[in-house]
């Protein structure tokens, strides 16, 4: 069976500071993978995905997300946190079926 | 550009009330799903479509029902509603089924509670 797991509940940053989320997946075969960010209030919106190819991703606000095989996993980073950054992110993935992590709420502190 | 639009956007039912909660997406989307967030639990998967007259269960499909009459719209039906099914429902739309490369857009949500 596979899944997606995300470290941490909550991580809190200062302004500034590194963004580290940290996402593993369970798969017998390479899955396709997604961060989504929700904003308070609001559906889930796709921040970057890795399908094939280039094993780092890029995506929108700055944050980026490393594909790595061997570990398994597929953590999303940001160099500088900001404070609009503040919501919760959400790793999924899978081949041919998708699973949800349970979602990392980012507190940034001014 | 509407996406995925989602009606009510709040409601409090009494256990026992039945209600339908609407989704309609403007993409030509074939793959539409309904998913409840629950906090520490992620997205769960209710029901879902991968096509007009064409629905499927997903990991917690009871207490509610589905149907899918046309491309565009894909309603959630709550029976006879329970506390256990306060939660947070969101509807999606994909182009192929998840699993793949295409990614789902999402609805703003329903916050429904039930009292």
């Amino acid at each position: 069976a596979q899944s997606v797991t995300q470290l941490g509940s909550h991580v809190s940053v200062s302004e500034g500071a590194l963004v580290l989320l940290r996402c593993n997946y369970s798969s017998s075969v390479p899955p396709y993978l997604f961060w989504y960010v929700q904003y308070p209030n609001q559906g889930l919106q796709l921040l970057l995905k890795y399908t094939t190819g280039a094993t780092l991703v890029k995506g929108i606000n700055g944050f980026e997300a490393e594909f790595k095989k061997s570990e398994t996993s597929f953590h999303l980073t940001k160099p500088s946190a900001h404070m609009s950054d503040a919501a919760e992110y959400f790793c999924a993935g899978g081949y041919q079926k998708v699973t949800f992590g349970t979602g990392t709420k980012l507190q940034v502190i001014p | 550009n509407a996406g995925v639009t989602q009606t009510p956007k709040f409601q409090v039912l009494k256990t026992g009330q039945s209600m339908t909660l609407q989704c309609a997406q403007d993409m030509n989307h074939e793959y539409m799903s309904w998913y409840r967030q629950d906090p520490g639990m992620g997205l769960r998967l209710i029901h879902y479509s991968v096509g007009a007259g064409i629905t499927d269960q997903g990991e917690v499909p009871n207490g509610y029902n589905v149907s899918r009459s046309t491309t565009e719209d894909f309603p959630l039906r709550l029976l006879s509603a329970a506390p256990s099914q306060t939660s947070v429902y969101f509807c999606a739309s994909s182009s192929r089924e998840p699993g793949w490369d295409t990614e789902a857009f999402f609805g703003q949500g329903t916050r429904l509670t039930v009292v």
